[in-house]
Order: C-alpha cells, then structure tokens, then sequence
C-alpha cells in the first residue's frame, strides 16, 4: 500500500531562518505530490502541487518544493520563514487516473517560528 | 463563501449514539470525500463519492459508518452506536473530476464521552 512520510514531526525555527521539511513516499509509479498547510484555526489550504514537468514548484507565500524521483522525496522548502508560517504542514500523494484521486497524507509537521 | 462548508463543526455525544455529519461541496465539484483526522496525525481516507455514486470505502469504515450523496450535491456521513475511539475531525473534501486538487472544508469535530 502507498505511505507518506514526514521526517519531523515539530520544527522551531527563529525568523529568517531558512527552512526545508521532508517528505518521502512509497509508490513505484506516477504520482501526484502535493502540500497542504492548516494555519491555526483555519483548514486545510492547498500550499503548491507536482504533477508534471518541472520537478521544481513554486507555491504561495514564498514556499517550493523539489521532486526527485530517484529518491520518491518532495521536500518543501522557504529560504526565510516568518512569525505567520507557523502552521501545520502536510505532505499527500495520489495516484492519478484510478483510485478515484484519494489522497494519501503524512502525519504531518507541526511548524513554529518565534518572532 | 463559496468553499467546502460542513455542519456542525463540534459534536459532543455519550457513547452508543448515533451522529450525523453534513459536507456541503463547491457547487460544482462532482466528486466528494471524507477523511478522518485523530490528534498527530494526517488525514485519513474513509470514503469518496463521484456524483450519487459511492465508488470506495476505506476498510478503515466499519459497519457503524455509513454516508450518503442523494442528489449528487450535499453528502451525510452517520456515525452509529459511537464509540470513544470515534473521536476525531471528520473533514470534508470535494474537487471536479479529473482535477486532483481537492478543496478541504473545516471539518466537524467529534468528541464522544
């Protein structure tokens, strides 16, 4: 069965630090790879999504992330985190034309940034 | 606010009742789905519709469970003969067929005592 996984489960970081959370999956076929973030009392928002071509994507905020297929990782990254990004980050694949589009997460990594 | 929406977003229930859940999609996102959320963890797939269609359950969906699309639109997730380990964040998704961006509504929190 397909997993996700998330390295960390709490990351602290001061402001402008930089910052890059990890994300591997099991799968051997053609994904789509996706984060999500659930700020604080708000649900959960599509922060940027892979599904072909430039193994580099940009997202909101500032946020990217680096597909290597060799390695089934999709790491986000931000070069200079602030106080706002404190958030929960969730990383989430599908497999694309069947399963119906269920997305699968990891458990998650909680974000926080001290001012 | 054209977004997911779901009603109620907390329930409080004693054990052995039963609950109702209600995920109302983006208008026209055909297909809809829930997931459950327990404390340190991500979401977890239980179920997605494609229209009235229920085309999978998670095995995670014992026979307590049972949710529905009459229309197509609106969808129902009930909860019978709750147990503690019901406890979680039932949240709602919905996207258009064929987009694999799902919308993620707030969820409804359940606590059973």
């Amino acid at each position: 069965a397909q997993s996700v996984s998330q390295h960390n489960h709490h990351v602290i970081l001061s402001e402008a630090a930089s910052l890059e959370l990890g994300c591997n999956y099991s799968y051997g076929g053609t994904v789509n790879l996706f984060w999500y973030v659930q700020y604080p009392g708000q649900h959960l928002q599509l922060l940027l999504k892979y599904f072909s071509g430039d193994p580099l994507v940009k997202g909101i905020k500032g946020f990217e992330a680096e597909f290597i297929k060799s390695k089934f990782s999709f790491n986000l990254r931000k070069p200079s985190v602030q106080w706002s990004d404190t958030a929960e980050y969730f990383c989430a694949v599908n497999i694309p034309y069947n399963q119906g589009g269920k997305l699968i997460f990891g458990q998650g990594t909680e974000l926080s940034v001290k001012p | 606010d054209t977004g997911v929406s779901q009603d109620p977003r907390h329930k409080i229930t004693k054990r052995g009742q039963n609950v109702t859940f209600r995920c109302d999609p983006i208008s026209e996102h055909n297909r809809l789905y829930w997931y459950r959320q327990t404390l340190g963890q991500g979401p977890e797939f239980l179920t997605y519709f494609q229209n009235e269609a229920q085309l999978e359950k998670s095995r995670l969906l014992s026979d307590r469970f049972s949710a529905e699309r009459p229309k197509g639109s609106f969808s129902t997730l009930e909860i019978q003969r709750t147990e503690q380990g019901d406890s979680a964040m039932y949240l709602c998704a919905s996207s258009l067929e064929g987009d694999s961006v799902q919308f993620f509504g707030p969820g409804t929190r359940l606590t059973v005592l």
